[in-house]
């Protein structure tokens, strides 16, 4: 069972533009994070937002979490062409510790 | 550190064949875990292993085992490749206190015939 599902499935900006991703999960979390794939390489943390939090900053990115909503929103500012990857949402589940679970991603494609 | 290397990157296997594939990380993160890529779709958690001589499944385990003999190294084991098993397979390894935050290998891609 896929516990994140991101939207939109592929976004398309312009080199400058914010971008925004959106997750939403099912059950409840200890934390959510957020991860980058570049094409053909393996997946990289970027930041994790624990469930007490409601945002949290680093550089150019802005994650937000509404659990009452259960869902997550990544913001990335300013984009770049260097942007351009899938990026996915996880969590654990409440009593999972390590067992993280996917959705299919947002494809962002950022245009120089 | 080389972090989380995983072999071979490419590999292409006939129905029925067996074979392994190699995950090692130089962190020594107590947890490792492996995850298998399909089109269009998230990572699903194969077997995972929280220490030396534990491990554990995930939500995809049939057809794989895995072993976990040292902290370093959580190899995955295809018994009798199908075409089904076509995938791209990560593995990943995190600290005990930290298990939601993983490091990814780059990645096999297993073609089954």
């Amino acid at each position: 069972s896929q516990q994140g599902e991101e939207d939109p499935q592929a976004l398309s900006i312009q080199e400058g533009e914010n971008a925004t991703m959106n997750c939403s999960y099912k059950t409840s979390i200890n934390n959510l994070q957020w991860y980058r794939q570049n094409s053909g390489r393996g997946l990289v943390h970027l930041i994790l937002i624990r469930s007490n939090e409601r945002e949290k900053h680093s550089g150019r990115l802005r994650v937000t979490l509404d659990t009452s909503k259960k869902s997550s929103s990544l913001l990335i500012t300013a984009s770049r062409a260097a942007d351009t990857a899938s990026y996915f949402c996880s969590n654990a589940g409440g009593t999972s510790y390590g067992k993280l679970t996917f959705g299919q991603g947002t494809i962002l494609t950022v245009h120089p | 550190n080389a972090g989380v290397t995983q072999t071979p990157k490419f590999q292409v296997l006939k129905t029925g064949q067996s074979m392994t594939l190699q995950c090692a990380q130089d962190m020594n993160h107590e947890y490792m875990s492996w995850y298998r890529q399909d089109p269009g779709m998230g990572l699903r958690l194969i077997h995972y292993s929280v220490g030396a001589g534990i491990t554990d499944q995930g939500e995809v385990p049939n057809g794989y085992n895995v072993s976990r003999s040292t902290t370093e190294d959580f190899p995955l084991r295809l018994l009798s490749a199908a075409p089904s098993q076509t995938s791209v397979y990560f593995c990943a390894s995190s600290r005990r206190e930290s298990t939601d935050t993983q490091y990814f290998g780059p990645g096999t891609r297993l073609t089954v015939l």
